[in-house]
């Protein structure tokens, strides 16, 4: 149990187009889903938390307007990441927590590479 | 502000020996701390989750212990073996947020 995925896996885009990555909870309700970035050789840095139906909460130092967070379900966080450029070329990682769970648990998806020619 | 440091960043040894990672984070007012494991390129894989209110946590040959006072965690692995080379990460859930707060990770490389 306790599965999340994110889809795609890996994306190569030219700069100024947008991309967007899904992340969902398989087989338990998430109400919270958390975004996370990922240079190389660093540590995970979390981007925003996302709670089903209500805005997302950003960092200190991420753009909210080009970092683009939608929870429209249980299931379903997704991450737009729009004018993309080589700078935000990452390894963006999702995790969720899920709605019975009290010990704020949090499961993680295998991550999307995300390259910006 | 809350900073988890891990020492050492990277670790290489020979198989069978039984290993200690460290973890320290500066504010003792956490709600868990969650071990994770890291294969290059990949997501995470939860190894072991302490409450606040536990001492230790034990998964086959992994142990994890928690000193919340001193503001410690260690990771313990016995016997180790080619298949635990990864970046090991714990992370720190401070009190009353849903955050995770990641260390600076530890490279481990088991050679046969």
């Amino acid at each position: 149990g306790a599965v999340v995925s994110q889809h795609p896996s890996w994306v190569i885009c030219k700069s100024g187009t947008s991309v967007k990555i899904e992340c969902r909870s398989l087989d338990f309700q998430a109400t919270t889903m958390f975004w996370y970035r990922q240079f190389p050789k660093q540590s995970l840095m979390l981007m925003a938390t996302s709670n089903e139906g209500s805005k997302a909460t950003y960092e200190q130092g991420v753009e909210k307007d080009k970092f683009l967070i939608n929870h429209a379900s249980l299931t379903l966080s997704t991450l737009t990441v729009t004018s993309a450029h080589p700078e935000d070329s990452s390894f963006y990682i999702c995790s969720a927590r899920g709605l019975e769970r009290s010990d704020n648990e949090q499961f993680f998806g295998p991550g999307t590479r995300l390259t910006v020619l | 502000k809350q900073e988890v440091t891990q020492i050492p960043a990277a670790l290489s040894v020979p198989e069978g020996e039984n290993l200690v990672l460290n973890c320290s984070f500066t504010d003792s007012a956490i709600y868990n701390l969650q071990w994770f494991r890291q294969d290059p390129g990949k997501g995470l894989t939860s190894l072991l989750l302490i409450q606040s209110s536990q001492r230790e946590q034990t998964s086959g040959r992994l142990n994890a212990s928690l000193d919340k006072s001193s503001g410690r965690s260690t990771l313990y692995i016995a016997a180790s073996q080619p298949g635990d080379s990864a970046t090991y990460l714990c992370a720190v859930g401070p009190y009353n947020t849903d955050k995770l707060i990641f260390g600076t990770g530890t490279r481990l490389q088991v050679f046969p």
